[in-house]
């Protein structure tokens, strides 16, 4: 079964905690994106990773850390710098002139 | 500047009649756009895409769109809502000069039984 799979599918974050999202695929793709929803707003990127060991700001870096030491694997951490993280969470791979495909999303709240 | 606008937060239709999402670009070169569908709580699923190959493009699920480049849009239709069709429509484009994905505001459609 071929896909992007993220967890947890909802995430509570207290204050001052930092909280990592997991997002894996087996799409054999070089390239993965990470994208924040809120209501009524379009998705907005975050970081994202060209290939293995790079990645690159995207327009909302500024509270959010990533890293890429595997090919299937774009883990995205939430700092306690990021003071309004409550949102949608999109974790997506492909080219950006061709078909992204999504995984799931988290759901992430602070308590 | 905003690259992508869907023109319609919010669309209701009864079911069995036509679907028309509305979307403008404002891309100065050949863009590549892209329709995404979302249900909720769920990841986006792409619908269909054009680049510049046909200016009439089918998607899945019945969808297709037109691009118009005099009218610089890309509208979504469908000639027969179905209740399934509820959920979340975004209209993207690719920008060459940016290298990077512009999203619409999204537009939600409600199918009435």
């Amino acid at each position: 079964d071929g896909g992007i799979t993220q967890s947890p599918k909802y995430l509570f974050r207290k204050e001052g905690q930092n909280v990592t999202l997991s997002c894996e695929q087996n799409l054999n793709h070089d390239a993965m994106y990470w994208y924040r929803q809120d209501p009524g707003q379009g998705l907005r990127l975050i970081y994202y990773s060209q290939i293995v060991n790079d990645f690159q700001k995207g327009d909302i870096a500024e509270g959010y850390s990533v890293s890429r030491e595997k090919k299937e694997s774009f883990p995205l951490t939430v700092t306690s710098a990021q003071k309004n993280p409550t949102a949608f969470y999109l974790c997506a791979s492909g080219g950006l002139r061709e078909t992204q495909y999504f995984g799931p999303g988290t759901r992430l709240l602070v308590l | 500047a905003q690259s992508v606008t869907q023109l319609d937060s919010h669309v209701s239709v009864s079911e069995g009649t036509p679907v028309l999402l509305r979307c403008n670009y404002s891309s100065s070169y050949s863009p590549s756009l892209f329709w995404y569908v979302q249900h909720p709580n769920k990841g986006l699923q792409l619908l269909l895409k054009y680049t510049s190959a046909a200016t009439l493009v089918k998607g899945i699920n019945g969808f297709e769109a037109e691009f118009k480049k005099s009218e610089t849009s890309f509208h979504l239709t469908k000639p027969s809502a179905h209740m399934s069709d509820a959920a979340e429509y975004f209209c993207v484009d690719y920008q060459t000069g940016a290298n990077n994905l512009f999203f619409g505001t999204g537009t939600r459609l409600t199918v009435i039984p």
